[in-house]
Formats: structure tokens, C-alpha cells, sequence
């Protein structure tokens, strides 16, 4: 398997601008994980999906972030209007099972300035 | 407190030395024990997971873990430079929240 797979790696938009990030899950696996990571803060979980469904979505930070698992293969999140405290490393991971381990994607570095 | 702690580090370890990395948690009820390692720029990767009190061998890897005392370790036996990372601990909390600590920051010196 390929394993997670994300898109785009880099990412640098001004401020204002709307940012979509993508990812796609390990085949087979039930469960996608988004995740940000700043020095300040470590990785925090942002929301995850079980068979397509956001299950908890306590993590985003506010109503500019939203996430979308339209099938079992691809998820975005999107966060419009982006602002400079968001600039971060967004990772997607995914896992076969409820309380599993996860598989980390290579994660998008989005640069907002 | 924090729902998962580790040592920040900088922890340093000569080459071949054995290195110790520690976590402790405070969910009681938590089930599921993960390691994974971080270089620099690149995304966490699995190390090990462990379930069960007592410890868990891989290779070089041993994690141990006891629930009595909500503590998790990590032992990386003969570490080589390749080694030097950051060590994320992770546990599972509630329904299937996983919980990341800060990270310890591994030095091997040659």
C-alpha cells in the first residue's frame, strides 16, 4: 500500500485567502485522523471521521476550519478565511480500527502571511 | 496536568548506550500505548504499541507499560546515531481520542 497520502506538501497563501488541504486514507481503514502541529502547541487532533462520519470535531478551532470525508478514499479540510496564526504542519493519519495505531500522511506545511 | 507527559529533553545517550524514554498518562481507563518516532520535517511514525502490562520487545525496541502507576516507557537497547529523533507517546483516551505528549528530543552521539 502507498500508504496516506496528502496534498499538497507545501503550502504558502496570503491572509484572507481560502486553503484547501487533501488527503487520502490507507485503503481499508475505518477511521481519518487531522491532526496540527506547532512548535508551541504539539500535534493536536483536530476532528476525526469513522466510516466517512465526523465523529468529533471538539478540536477545531474555530468556525473557519470545516472537514469533508465525501467516501471512504478522500477527505479535505478547508480553512477560509485563512489567517497567520494558522500556519502549521497539518497531518492526516488514518487507522484500521477503534483504538488502533495510526498511520501518519507526509503532512502539508501551510505557510499564511 | 496534562493528560500525557514526557520529558521535553534534551536526552543524550552515547553511540551503543542504552536509551530510556519515559510517559505517564492520566486516564486511568486508557487502553491502547503507542510510540512513535519524529525527525526533523517528516511526520510521526509507528514504533511500537502495547496493550498489555509488562513489556513488549522489537528488535531494539522494548516498551514497557504499567497501568498501576499510569506509566509508559520506551527502551532503545545499542542506539546508533540513526536513533536521534523526537519520541512522541500516545494514548488512547475515551472513545478513540488519541493523546499526544510534547515529545522527547533524542540525542545518540558517535
Amino acid at each position: 500500500d502507498a500508504g496516506v497520502i496528502q496534498s499538497p506538501r507545501h503550502e504558502v497563501t496570503e491572509m484572507g485567502q481560502e486553503v484547501t488541504l487533501r488527503c487520502k486514507p490507507i485503503s481499508g481503514h475505518d477511521y481519518l485522523f487531522w491532526y496540527r502541529q506547532t512548535m508551541m502547541r504539539g500535534l493536536e487532533l483536530l476532528i476525526y471521521f469513522n466510516n466517512n462520519v465526523p465523529i468529533d470535531d471538539s478540536g477545531m478551532p474555530e468556525d473557519r476550519f470545516s472537514a469533508k470525508m465525501p467516501n471512504a478514499s478522500f477527505s479535505t479540510l478547508k480553512i477560509q478565511p485563512s489567517e497567520p496564526r494558522d500556519s502549521a504542519v497539518y497531518f492526516c493519519a488514518s487507522s484500521p480500527g477503534r483504538g488502533y495505531e495510526q498511520y501518519f500522511g507526509p503532512g502539508t506545511r501551510l505557510t499564511v502571511t | 496536568q496534562k493528560e500525557v507527559e514526557q520529558n521535553s529533553g534534551p536526552l543524550s545517550v552515547p553511540e551503543g548506550a542504552i536509551a530510556s524514554l519515559n510517559c505517564t498518562y492520566s486516564d486511568r481507563g486508557s487502553q491502547s500505548f503507542f510510540w512513535y518516532r519524529q525527525y526533523s520535517g517528516k511526520s510521526p511514525e509507528l514504533i511500537m504499541f502495547i496493550y498489555s502490562n509488562g513489556d513488549k520487545e522489537d528488535g531494539r525496541f522494548t516498551a514497557q507499560l504499567n497501568k498501576a502507576s499510569q506509566y509508559v516507557s520506551l527502551l532503545i537497547r545499542d542506539s546508533q546515531p540513526s536513533d536521534s529523533a523526537t519520541y512522541l507517546c500516545a494514548v488512547n483516551i475515551g472513545d478513540n481520542d488519541m493523546r499526544f505528549g510534547a515529545g522527547t528530543r533524542l540525542t545518540v552521539k558517535p
